[in-house]
């Protein structure tokens, strides 16, 4: 039963901004939205998440559309290192369990 | 570096073997994890510890035996395994609940290879 809908696979261009759209159109009042990445063979690494709002750090811009139901992971300025898998997942704040989808594999081009 | 370190990093274990694998956090977290990834599929969640007690077993096989002595260490004791075992085992922590959300720090991962 997942919880969230992302393409297979993009391409970015090296330098250039990346967006990746997640659809969870299912979420509840109290879940939150996570971002994940998997660089090949290590493990997952936490990247941003939001409930509402819309979220930045060092790393990502996180948008929510305004009912929820879908969410925008951006990445302003594409490098080589974010070649990875993306999780983007959906979870509440106590006794939850993260569930990894297949993610979208994102492939950054010189 | 997340905080969580694993050891080792690969294993080869032929499947009457009996080996362990390790997981450390520094981050004073209080939830503890093991996460299960085959070869290009997801990850499985295996087990879930919360204050050093077990609050999910997903259906996980009797070979694989979890510990959990504290909340800082997390073992995976591993016997009799079958060749289909073979994958990269994750570990992760966490703050068991957040009024901002539960972020979950991964270590590097064992992969594991049952001969």
């Amino acid at each position: 039963d997942a919880k969230t809908t992302q393409p297979t696979s993009m391409d970015c261009a090296e330098g250039r901004a990346a967006n990746l759209p997640c659809n969870h159109s299912t979420i509840s009042g109290n879940e939150y939205v996570y971002w994940y990445r998997q660089i090949h063979s290590q493990g997952p690494q936490y990247i941003i998440h939001g409930l509402k709002n819309n979220e930045t750090n060092e790393m990502a811009s996180l948008i929510i559309t305004e009912d929820r139901k879908s969410s925008t992971l951006i990445l302003p300025h594409a490098t080589l290192r974010d070649t990875a898998v993306y999780y983007c997942i959906v979870g509440g704040g106590r006794d939850y369990k993260l569930s990894f989808g297949a993610g979208t594999t994102v492939t950054v081009r010189a | 570096e997340t905080g969580v370190t694993q050891t080792p990093r690969h294993l080869v274990m032929g499947m009457t073997n009996k080996k362990s694998l390790k997981c450390e956090q520094h981050l004073g977290h209080n939830a503890m994890y093991w996460y299960k990834q085959s070869a290009k599929k997801p990850l499985e969640l295996m087990f879930v510890y919360n204050f050093k007690e077990q609050t999910e077993n997903n259906s996980v096989p009797s070979r694989f035996s979890p510990e959990c002595p504290n909340s800082s260490h997390l073992f995976l004791h591993l016997h009799t395994l079958q060749p289909e075992d073979s994958a990269l085992y994750l570990c992760a922590s966490s703050q068991v609940w957040s009024e901002t959300g539960k972020k979950l720090f991964f270590g590097s991962g064992t992969q594991l290879s049952v001969l």
